[in-house]
């Protein structure tokens, strides 16, 4: 069974600095997809970047970045230059690609919050 | 407009009552979930579907059902069964990536 682990359940950053998200991630799949959503207080779920598993290149969107490492089954989010705006609970998702034997299930992490200081 | 309608926003339970959320999405997706959110943390998966006329138990099934007759819709029921139901619900929709509707805040009263 396919499970998502993020380890940390909160954490702070200065703005205008960078933060480090984790998130671990066990399959026996081989080809995948690996989400980081954001909520904030609205409770609408945000994409904020994905990955494709069979890609080497790691994802970038503006200040996000992810570092996949396939191997190590790890997908840590980075937040560069860090804004009042991104404080909200972010969540890790796994989700198999059809054809696949466990087609289609989308399964999150615990979610970390992150709150951005001024 | 593409995407996914979750209706109602807030609903209120009495005890021992069922109560159905809808789910309706133009997306065209063949996936779709619903997921609890409790205060404070994750979402848990309650129920998928893959295709119409199938849909598989996720973690905390028990005390709900669903439903998928249409390509479209996929209603979630609350059930007596439910013991503590009060929650934040969520639908989603997948097709290289998830999309979400606004919720359902269930309450007991």
């Amino acid at each position: 069974a396919q499970t998502v682990t993020q380890s940390q359940p909160e954490m702070s950053v200065q703005e205008a600095e960078t933060v480090t998200l984790s998130c671990t991630y066990d399959t026996s799949e081989n080809n995948y997809y690996l989400f980081w959503y954001k909520q904030p207080p609205s409770r609408q779920m945000i994409l904020v970047i994905r990955q494709e598993a069979y890609k080497q290149q790691n994802a970038t969107e503006n200040r996000f970045s992810v570092n996949f490492q396939k191997a190590a089954k790890s997908f840590s989010l980075k937040i560069s230059d860090s804004q009042l705006g991104d404080t909200a609970m972010y969540f890790c998702a796994f989700m198999t690609v059809p054809g696949s034997s466990n087609t289609g299930k989308l399964i999150f992490g615990q979610g970390t919050t992150l709150q951005v200081k001024p | 407009d593409g995407g996914i309608t979750q209706s109602p926003k807030y609903l209120f339970r009495k005890e021992g009552q069922n109560v159905t959320l809808s789910c309706e999405q133009n997306l065209n997706h063949d996936a779709m979930y619903w997921y609890r959110q409790d205060p404070g943390q994750g979402l848990r998966l309650i129920y998928y579907s893959q295709i119409v006329n199938d849909f598989q138990k996720g973690d905390i099934a028990e005390g709900y059902s669903v439903s998928r007759e249409k390509k479209e819709s996929f209603p979630l029921t609350v059930t007596s069964a439910q013991k503590n139901p009060t929650a934040f619900y969520l639908c989603a929709t997948a097709g290289v990536q998830a999309f979400f509707g606004q919720g359902t805040r269930l309450t007991v009263v």
